[in-house]
Parts: structure tokens; sequence; C-alpha cells
């Protein structure tokens, strides 16, 4: 079975500053997607960023940024330029591209980040 | 375009009672996943459902929890004989077909048991 794991519980960073959250999987498969989802205060789930493991560009949008190494099974967020209202919990989660897999996605335990101003 | 859309965001039942969780897809999916979410916890997945069909139910308790989506109208998370440790948010999400679709999320409903 597949697994996600975050390390780090909580980040803090500067406003303006760049911070990295880990996340790390395992997977025997080698087509599946990954995904950073964010969760401010409100608690609604907010994708912020995909990547197809097949390629081997990585993703971005905006000030996002992931870092994926297929082959060390790590997929890392990077947040650039760090506003106020990036201080969430963030889920890095998985999705198998399995049809037995129900496509259901299989989330990290999550990284609490804040912001200080 | 309305999202996917969860009722009631928040609900309060006392311990033996029933709670029902209602679930309105993003227009245009037909699948439908619900998950829970334990205070400080990650997302758990629970259930898979497409219309009037149960794809994958291996996340859910074997007992008290069902669910279902008919073919007219939203999908139903029910919890029976409700206990504390019941006490969670859950979310519903909706996608399309095939792997690489998007999942969207509800807003989530939060329980609280009494």
């Amino acid at each position: 079975a597949q697994t996600v794991t975050q390390s780090q519980p909580e980040m803090s960073v500067q406003e303006a500053e760049t911070v990295t959250l880990s996340c790390t999987y395992d997977t025997s498969e080698s087509d599946y997607y990954l995904f950073w989802y964010k969760q401010p205060p409100s608690r609604q789930m907010i994708l912020v960023i995909r990547q197809e493991a097949y390629k081997q560009q990585n993703a971005t949008e905006n000030r996002f940024s992931v870092n994926f190494q297929k082959a060390a099974k790590s997929f890392s967020l990077k947040i650039s330029d760090s506003q106020l209202g990036d201080a969430a919990m963030y889920f890095c989660a998985y999705r198998s591209s399995r049809m037995d897999s129900s496509y259901k996605l299989i989330f990290g335990s999550g990284t609490r980040l804040l912001v200080r101003p | 375009n309305a999202g996917v859309m969860q009722n009631p965001r928040h609900l309060v039942r006392r311990r033996g009672q029933e709670a029902r969780l209602r679930c309105s897809p993003m227009k245009g999916h037909s699948h439908v996943y619900w998950y829970r979410q334990l205070p400080e916890e990650g997302l758990k997945f629970m259930v898979y459902l497409q219309k009037e069909n149960i794809i994958d139910e291996s996340g859910m308790p074997k007992e008290r929890f069902s669910a279902e989506f008919p073919k007219e109208g939203p999908s139903i998370l029910r919890i029976q004989q409700v206990v504390r440790g019941d006490s969670a948010a859950y979310f519903c999400a909706s996608t399309g077909t095939g792997s690489g679709n998007t999942i969207y999320f509800g807003e989530g409903s939060w329980l609280t048991v009494v």
C-alpha cells in the first residue's frame, strides 16, 4: 500500500521569505499523481499544485513550485515571497493511476505553516 | 458554476442519535469520495461512490456507517448511533472519470457528538 510522509509537523517563515515543505512517499507504481493541498483556518481544502509522475518538469503555480525527485520518491513544495495568507496546514497527497485504486487520494499528516509578519 | 456543496456545515448530535451528511458533487461529476478528518490529523479515505454504486468502501468502519449516491439527489453519509469518537470533519469530494481528473473538495461538515 502507498504511504505519504510529512516529517515536519510545523514550519515557520518570515513574510516575503522562501520556505520549503517536505514530503516523501512510498509506492511501487511508476505512473501516479502528486498533489499539495492547503487547508486554511476555514478548513476548506484548496488545491495548490499537482504533478504528474511521467513529467520530468517540475510544476509551478505562481509563487508555488515543487521539487519532484521520482527516484528518491520526494515531492517538496517551495513557497516563494511568503505572504500572511499562506499560513495554513499543507497536505501532500498521492493518487494512483490504477483503476483498482479507486483513484483515491492518500494524504500525509500535514505541515502547519506559520508566517511571521 | 457551483462547486461541491455539503450540508449541514455544522451538526451537533447526542450520543446514540443518527447523523446524516449530504453532498452534491460539482456539476458534471459522477464520482464522489468521502473523507474523515479527526482533530489535528490528515484526511482519511472512507468510501468512493458512483451513481447508484459503491465502488470502494475499504475505509468505512464496519458498523454504524453507510453511504449512498442515488440516481437522483445528493450523496448521503449516514452515521447511526453516534459516539463521541465520531466527532470529526467529514469532507466530500467529487471528480470526473479517469485518474487524471482533479478532485475537488467541499467545505466539510463538522460533526460534534455531545
